[in-house]
């Protein structure tokens, strides 16, 4: 059983348009996040929902959007993507506000934007 | 800024030796400390947690923390070939939210290379 999953591995797409990632988690935890990894693979928060609220939002551009419907899913939006947002996109999961078992990654997902 | 830094390498060491990572952070709030590995094209995967200082074994790995120097290392033992990674350093900060979620900080890693 996957314990986080995210749909899809691999997007491809074209500069402007609109695309969606989404993750699910059967672990039962509490709070999910979204981690962006760039081309020289650091690993970077973007996101962090706990009890379906935000709780973090960091520096990133307002064409990003969580949401997450129930707390066992939280999907990532992107609007008029860009070039530069060609990256792996991780989603995690934590027990609890200070994750002190860990966090849980999912398995990322691959966006090339040409 | 709080920051988490790690020498990006390569470190290389022979197989059956220690490899000895190492990691700082800047921000003395900080109270938990994760080791994750990455194999390229992969997801970080959790190998080591530590919250006080010491040292914490579990196998072949032993995680240390020093909270006055601000360091956290990571030995891994008996080196073996499939240990050859990327290791994250990662740092969660208690409380910047007031009380709400925290996510990880991490370094930018170490490329670890076991040599047969």
């Amino acid at each position: 059983d996957t314990a986080v999953s995210q749909t899809p591995k691999y997007l491809v797409t074209q500069m402007g348009n609109d695309k969606s990632i989404k993750c699910e988690q059967n672990l039962g935890h509490d709070t999910m996040y979204w981690y962006k990894q760039d081309s020289k693979k650091f690993l970077k928060i973007m996101f962090s929902y706990n009890n379906k609220e935000l709780i973090i939002n960091e520096t990133v551009p307002n064409r990003f959007s969580p949401k997450s419907p129930d707390k066992a899913h939280l999907n990532l939006h992107i609007n008029s993507l860009e070039l530069g947002d060609s990256a792996v996109y991780f989603c995690a999961s934590s027990q609890g506000s200070t994750g002190i078992k860990g966090y849980t990654f999912g398995s990322g997902t691959r966006l090339t934007v040409v | 800024q709080k920051e988490v830094e790690q020498n990006s390498g390569p470190l290389s060491v022979p197989e059956g030796a220690i490899a000895s990572l190492n990691c700082t952070y800047s921000d003395r709030g900080s109270q938990s400390f994760f080791w994750y590995r990455q194999y390229s094209g992969k997801s970080p995967e959790l190998i080591m947690s530590i919250y006080s200082n010491g040292d914490k074994e579990d196998g072949r790995f032993t995680a240390q923390l020093n909270k006055a120097s601000q360091y956290v290392s990571l030995l891994i033992r008996d080196s073996q070939p499939s240990d050859s990674a990327t290791y994250l350093c990662a740092v969660n900060i208690m409380g910047r939210s007031g009380g709400g979620a925290d996510g990880l900080t991490f370094g930018k890693g170490t490329h670890l290379i076991i040599q047969p």
